[in-house]
């Protein structure tokens, strides 16, 4: 079935690094691919979204490009902020089948030191 | 602003005693869902609502059961909640479209914080 591999956390940079946090995804058809960020006590933000192969997501500083040929989606960010710290959730969501299945990652916890 | 409300943040509930998590909505999207997050890890789809068609997860557990009476309002009973259903509860909207392309975004809301004591 369809999955989403994400790079295990916790991940720690300085204020001011280059971040990525890679994504990989099985899945059959052409899905939809998308980054969620959650804050500490806080339900999920979407970030960025491709819906389609060489689609660029992009929102607060942050890219992520659809690669059909690796089949990946790795956020990036050139310079992070304390305030960039969060968890990182990489998802798809596929044609056809549930109208409802959107299949996330575990999850990236991003802590950013000032 | 638009936007995907649940009520209470935070809730606490004894051991079996019966539980309701609310959720509302003013994006006018046709799809709702419920996910359980625990700690540490991905939200799980328990079901969703398309429209007034219920879908419920193969493995989500009969304890779980959900109510839609209009668009906008989508509720979570927990008939007898044991200790293993304290979590995180998220509510999600989404506008799909009948053709059922993957495009739509689901947009979540702040959460429902499940104490079981």
């Amino acid at each position: 079935g369809d999955s989403v591999t994400q790079m295990e956390g916790p991940v720690t940079l300085s204020e001011e690094a280059f971040l990525t946090i890679n994504c990989t995804y099985t899945a059959t058809g052409y899905p939809s691919l998308f980054w969620y960020v959650q804050y500490p006590g806080e339900g999920l933000q979407l970030l960025l979204k491709a819906t389609k192969a060489d689609d660029k997501g992009s929102n607060k500083g942050f890219e992520a490009t659809y690669r059909k040929e690796t089949t990946s989606f790795h956020l990036e960010k050139g310079s992070v902020q304390v305030s960039d710290s969060a968890v990182y959730f990489c998802a798809l969501k596929s044609y056809g089948g549930s109208q409802g299945n959107l299949i996330f990652g575990k999850g990236t916890k991003l802590s950013v030191k000032p | 602003d638009a936007m995907v409300i649940q009520n209470p943040r935070y809730q606490v509930t004894q051991f079996g005693k019966p539980v309701t998590l609310s959720c509302s909505q003013t994006l006018n999207h046709n799809v709702m869902y419920w996910y359980q997050q625990k700690s540490s890890q991905a939200p799980k789809l328990l079901f969703h609502y398309y429209d007034k068609d219920f879908n419920n997860e193969a493995d989500t557990p009969d304890n779980f059961q959900s109510r839609r009476p209009n668009t906008s309002f989508c509720f979570l009973d927990i008939r007898s909640p044991g200790l293993g259903d304290a979590a995180m509860y998220l509510c999600a909207t989404s506008r799909d479209r009948l053709s059922g392309t993957s495009t739509d975004t689901q947009y979540f809301g702040p959460g429902t914080r499940l104490t079981v004591l």
